[in-house]
């Protein structure tokens, strides 16, 4: 059974702070990387896609993926209030046939408090 | 705009009844998929389709059904077998291996 691990929180922190979200996944032949934001009652939205090894950057959010440790995260920079949300943590496993079934985490709920 | 459409956006099922859940894409994307999602579950896969007039069984396919007759459409229906189908259902769409899913807004099915 593939697996996606993340902490379901809620992580709370200050507005303007470093929200670090954290993800393993048991699948070692993983290929791609993606993080969700779905806010309450919401459907999840995409955010950030990362498929090698390092740090990828779009505006306030950074994603880092380390494969020899199955560790994927999620830095967001300066956080807002509208940021308090659920973040869902997806990876596509690697399956014979190239089927690109994601499988998800059970989400950590962030809360930025002004 | 190109997106997915979900529809209703909330709906009421008696017992013993039948309820189907629209869902239309016209993202072009090949591959559509259902999950089912409940408060600290996360999203559950419940069928999947490649390709027109195919789908697949996903994790809970059982007291549901599908049908991929055009490529837009992928509506799922829950059967009165399902016992427990109050849940928020989701609709995603994606072009192709490597790439993340477009999701619609999603149905909330509520069991009266």
């Amino acid at each position: 059974q593939k697996e996606v691990e993340q902490n379901s929180g809620p992580l709370s922190v200050p507005e303007g702070a470093i929200a670090s979200l954290n993800c393993t996944y048991s699948d070692r032949g993983s290929q791609s990387f993606f993080w969700y934001r779905q806010y309450s009652g919401k459907s999840p939205e995409l955010i950030m896609f990362i498929y090698s090894n390092g740090d990828k950057e779009d505006g306030r959010f950074t994603a880092q993926l380390n494969k020899a440790s199955q560790y994927v995260s999620l830095l967001i920079r300066d956080s807002q209030p509208s940021d308090s949300a659920t973040y869902l943590c997806a990876v596509m496993p690697w399956t014979q046939g190239g089927s690109e079934k994601l499988v998800f985490g059970k989400g950590t709920k962030l809360t930025v408090n002004p | 705009d190109g997106g997915i459409t979900q529809s209703p956006k909330y709906l009421f099922r008696k017992e013993g009844q039948n309820v189907t859940l629209s869902c239309e894409q016209n993202l072009n994307h090949d591959a559509m998929y259902w999950y089912r999602q409940d408060p600290g579950q996360g999203l559950r896969l419940i069928y999947y389709s490649q390709i027109v007039n195919d789908f697949q069984k996903g994790d809970i396919a059982e007291g549901y059904s599908v049908s991929r007759e055009k490529k837009e459409s992928f509506p799922l229906t829950v059967t009165s077998a399902q016992k427990n189908p109050t849940a928020f259902y989701l609709c995603a769409s994606s072009p192709g291996v490597g790439y993340g899913y477009t999701f619609g807004s999603g149905t909330r099915l509520t069991v009266v």
